[in-house]
């Protein structure tokens, strides 16, 4: 049950489009296409962005959006904007009923 | 809408025990696996334990294994964490969150474990 790996930071303007990575195995990334985002405003608690890769829930808007190549995962948010600053951490079902998490990347909208 | 209450986290010395409680509303709870997640404080997200909408099937990271059970009562609503043997890296907040394979949605908004002497 290793983590999975991502950058601690990225950041972007307002309006520019941020890519966050999350690089896994075969044993979980690149084994299911189960791969989850949240985001984590400080001293809130997270908040589901990505289901199954791609799966956007209900009331997140269209500018966040997953994609998944081999063991890689990736969020993208599209136009920037002040709020969606914050720590985003990307997870994966990996095998025998169990999940792992990444490391999380802190976003940073400049 | 679904909400999720924990409650039970507090400071314990070392090799003690505590049992953290779930209380969920806002939804047909037995339809739904259940899962527990900490946070150490100033670091990420760890998966801890999840458990299947029956109760029957239940699931451990490797770090709380032997030491930590999980279970529900699904005639309250409730879901549990049993903490034994405790150690000053279990020291987080722990939160409780519906789903398991399919993501987590929503969560509680935590309580705070505290291993200490």
């Amino acid at each position: 049950q290793s983590a999975l790996t991502q950058p601690p930071s990225a950041s972007g303007s307002p309006g520019q489009s941020v890519t966050i990575s999350c690089t896994g195995t075969s044993s979980d990334v690149g084994g299911y296409n189960y791969v989850s985002w949240y985001q984590q405003h400080p001293g809130k608690a997270p908040k589901l962005m990505i289901s199954e890769v791609s799966k956007r829930p209900s009331g997140v808007p269209d500018r966040f959006s997953g994609s998944k190549s081999g063991n890689t995962a990736s969020l993208t948010v599209s136009g920037l904007q002040a709020e969606d600053e914050a720590d985003y951490y990307c997870s994966s079902f990996a095998g025998s009923n169990t999940v792992v998490f990444g490391g999380g990347t802190k976003l940073t909208v400049l | 809408e679904v909400q999720l209450l924990e409650s039970g986290g507090g400071l314990v010395q070392p090799g003690g025990s505590l049992r953290l409680s779930c209380a969920a509303s806002g939804l047909t709870f037995s339809s739904h696996a259940m899962t527990w997640v900490r946070q150490a404080p100033g670091k990420g997200l760890e998966w801890v334990s999840g458990i299947s909408g029956s109760g029957d099937i239940t699931y451990y990271a490797d770090s709380v294994k032997g030491r930590f059970t999980i279970s529900r009562d699904n005639s309250k609503n409730t879901q549990y964490l049993q903490m034994n043997s405790l150690r000053v890296e279990d020291t987080a907040l722990y939160y409780c969150a519906k789903g398991l394979r399919l993501g987590f949605d929503p969560w509680g908004q935590g309580t705070l474990v505290t291993v200490s002497s």
